[in-house]
């Protein structure tokens, strides 16, 4: 199957700092991609959206200044937390569909702490 | 808007045994993907099963199958000879087939948690 990659895998960060998870596609391009957030023994929270090229399309309770996403290639997407807080701590999970018909691939996700 | 209901938060099996996680949803499209997801301790989501709705056929993966009822809107996973590798988080998913701008979102149940003991 196709593989996606996240990097980094863990990051701990200070409060008031930014963090940048990048998503890549390795063997396939990856028109559309996911951006979902989970915490302990939950389901997964669909943050956003992106096509390449295109804005990204962020779920409602979902600020758009906080999580930034860049799409800019067919094979890389990037979350950055701006000004993150202990509050944004979290396993931050990507997924990657190659085109709209396909299933969506998953990345190994990010944990994200913030002290 | 789909939802997708997994009332069972957490099973437990013993090894070699059968297990049946249950998945409701409610929809009023006539056309969509289900989906079974497993979410190891590495939390690597892995897809176990996938089913299209207008398939009567339920759809099969070695150990893995499902029971779906299109008309109870039911989508039960069956493990059958549980083995230690099984134990994981289970996540039940709906997907449209209608096409948006954004492709097609995947809507999660909110899991069930399978022990498998020894």
């Amino acid at each position: 199957g196709a593989v996606v990659s996240q990097h980094p895998s863990r990051v701990i960060c200070k409060s008031g700092t930014s963090v940048k998870i990048e998503c890549r596609s390795l063997d396939f391009q990856a028109t559309t991609m996911f951006w979902y957030r989970q915490f302990p023994k939950q389901s997964l929270m669909l943050m956003a959206t992106s096509n390449e090229g295109s804005k990204a399309t962020y779920e409602q309770g979902v600020e758009k200044d906080k999580f930034l996403i860049n799409h800019a290639s067919l094979t890389l997407s990037t979350l950055t937390v701006t000004s993150a807080h202990p509050e944004d701590s979290s396993f931050y999970i990507c997924s990657a569909s190659g085109d709209l018909y396909n299933e969506q691939f998953f990345g190994p996700g990010t944990r994200l702490t913030v002290l | 808007a789909q939802t997708v209901t997994q009332s069972q938060p957490e099973m437990s099996v013993q090894e070699a045994e059968t297990v049946t996680l249950s998945c409701t949803y409610d929809t009023s499209e006539s056309d969509y993907y289900l989906f079974w997801y497993k979410q190891p301790p590495s939390r690597q989501m892995i897809l176990v099963i996938r089913q299209e709705a207008y398939k009567q056929q339920n759809a099969t993966e070695n150990r893995f199958s499902v029971n779906f009822q299109k008309a109870a809107k039911s989508f039960s996973l069956k493990i059958s000879d549980s083995q230690l590798g099984d134990a994981a988080m289970y996540f039940c998913a709906y997907r449209s087939v209608i096409l948006g701008e954004y492709g097609n979102k995947l809507v999660f149940g909110a899991g069930t948690i399978l022990r498998v003991k020894s």
